[in-house]
């Protein structure tokens, strides 16, 4: 099973900052990737895949990156609506998928 | 539009099981993998395996193999996720979900509460 770590476990930023994700593979993915926006009560909604797309609908302030087992998810700018949970997901070619832990980003 | 209407809430003694439905509507059904996804209070997400609604197969994640089993009913396009054996620490939202980020393939349910309490 290939393991996701995500860093850091909170991220404490302010509006109008960039905020910078991790995410590591513990087996190399190619650009099987995405990450997902979570908002309390509200289900996951994605937000990048192929490790560097943006989904339908989302702002161009959000950005990913890396390729293998080294991603990364950018946040320009922050608005109060960026303040959520966020997770990688690994969808290699054979299951089982894994999440990551998550990064909380928070108000500084 | 796509819509998975998941059944509600639910509250079962350890021991038991629990059978979540997922509804599908506005797609062809057998046209998309159905996604289980759980949600310890606090927690992250944890996937919980898939199932080919075309062909009925599965595949569960290891850590729930054994107790967890996914079916469908294609006449009235509805997934299914039964858990046995609930534990307390099986107190969780589930989530069944049309995914395929490849192709941003992404459609959710609203999630149920399963809670575990003796």
């Amino acid at each position: 099973e290939i393991v996701m770590t995500q860093s850091p476990a909170t991220l404490s930023v302010s509006p109008g900052e960039r905020a910078t994700l991790s995410c590591r593979a513990s087996q190399s993915l190619g650009t099987n990737l995405a990450w997902y926006q979570q908002k309390p009560g509200q289900a996951p909604r994605l937000l990048i895949y192929g490790a560097s797309t943006r989904a339908t609908g989302i702002p161009a302030r959000f950005s990913g990156s890396g390729s293998g087992t080294e991603f990364t998810l950018s946040i320009n700018s922050l608005q109060s609506e960026d303040f959520a949970v966020y997770y990688c997901l690994q969808h290699n070619n054979w299951p089982p998928w894994t999440f990551g832990q998550g990064t909380k980003v928070e108000i500084k | 539009q796509v819509q998975l209407l998941q059944s509600g809430a639910e509250v079962k003694k350890p021991g038991a099981s629990v059978k979540v439905s997922c509804k599908a509507s506005g797609y062809t059904f057998s046209g998309y993998y159905i996604h289980w996804v759980r949600q310890a209070p606090g927690q992250g997400l944890e996937w919980m395996g898939w199932m080919n609604t075309n062909s009925g197969g599965t595949y569960y994640a290891q850590k729930f193999q054994g107790r967890v089993t996914m079916t469908r009913d294609t006449s009235i396009n509805t997934a299914y996720m039964e858990l046995s054996s609930l534990r307390s620490d099986d107190t969780a939202v589930f989530y069944c979900a049309a995914l395929s980020p490849a192709v941003a393939l992404d459609y959710w349910g609203q999630g149920t509460l399963v809670t575990v309490s003796s």
